[in-house]
């Protein structure tokens, strides 16, 4: 099956921060990504779709300025949480479809102090 | 609009038991349907699929999910459960439109398995 990376796996840092979070098709190009967010004993919460060569669209009440998403590649989608806060800790997924399957990278557990 | 229900949050069964997860779905069209798997701190493994073919669908690990039009329901089952198929399960749904395709996911069901 295809297979997505994402890195870091897990990050730490400081209130005000910004985090770059990248996630990867490795052996796939996908000219679409998606990324989620999940809390701790709950569903994915779809927070965007990132369109290679043109712009996310954001779900509602999804900041745009505060998560910024960038396509650059078809195989790499970028999500940048800006000046960070503790309630931006949480677990973010990504994911690149497949032949009709959503095929999801390992995810990447943000804590901020 | 389409829309995933999953019954009952947790799930407890002991080793050697029928695992039944069972799912709901409403769809505008024809959907695509999955069940997921997720471990804790891991991303979703995909377990099967229904994409209009074959009713019953095996997947992975001996698990198995029937989709059934008339009941507008895709149950994930297992024969006998394993301590490893302790887990949390997250069943979706997948529309095709013009906009690409947007994939909805169940509040999961966190599978107990007792030795």
């Amino acid at each position: 099956g295809a297979v997505v990376s994402q890195h870091p796996s897990r990050v730490i840092c400081k209130s005000g921060t910004s985090v770059k979070i990248e996630c990867r098709s490795l052996d796939f190009q996908a000219t679409t990504m998606f990324w989620y967010r999940q809390f701790p004993k709950q569903s994915l919460m779809l927070m965007a779709t990132s369109n290679e060569g043109s712009k996310a669209t954001y779900e509602q009440g999804v900041e745009k300025d505060k998560f910024l998403i960038n396509h650059a590649s078809l195989t790499l989608s970028t999500l940048t949480v800006t000046s960070a806060h503790p309630e931006d800790s949480s677990f973010y997924i990504c994911s690149a479809p497949a032949k009709d399957t959503q095929y999801f990278g390992p995810g990447t557990r943000l804590t901020v102090l | 609009a389409q829309s995933v229900t999953q019954l009952g949050s947790h799930v407890s069964v002991s080793e050697g038991a029928l695992v039944l997860l069972r799912c709901n779905y409403s769809s505008s069209v024809p959907p695509y349907l999955f069940w997921y798997v997720q471990y804790p701190n891991q991303g979703l493994q995909l377990l099967l699929k229904y994409t209009s073919a074959a009713t019953l669908v095996k997947g992975i690990n001996g698990f198995e999910a029937e989709f059934k039009k008339s009941e507008t329901s895709f149950h994930l089952t297992k024969p006998s459960a394993h301590m490893s198929d302790a887990a949390e399960y997250f069943c979706a749904v997948t529309e095709r439109n013009t906009g690409g395709f947007k994939t909805i996911f169940g509040a999961g069901t966190r599978l107990f398995v007792k030795a």
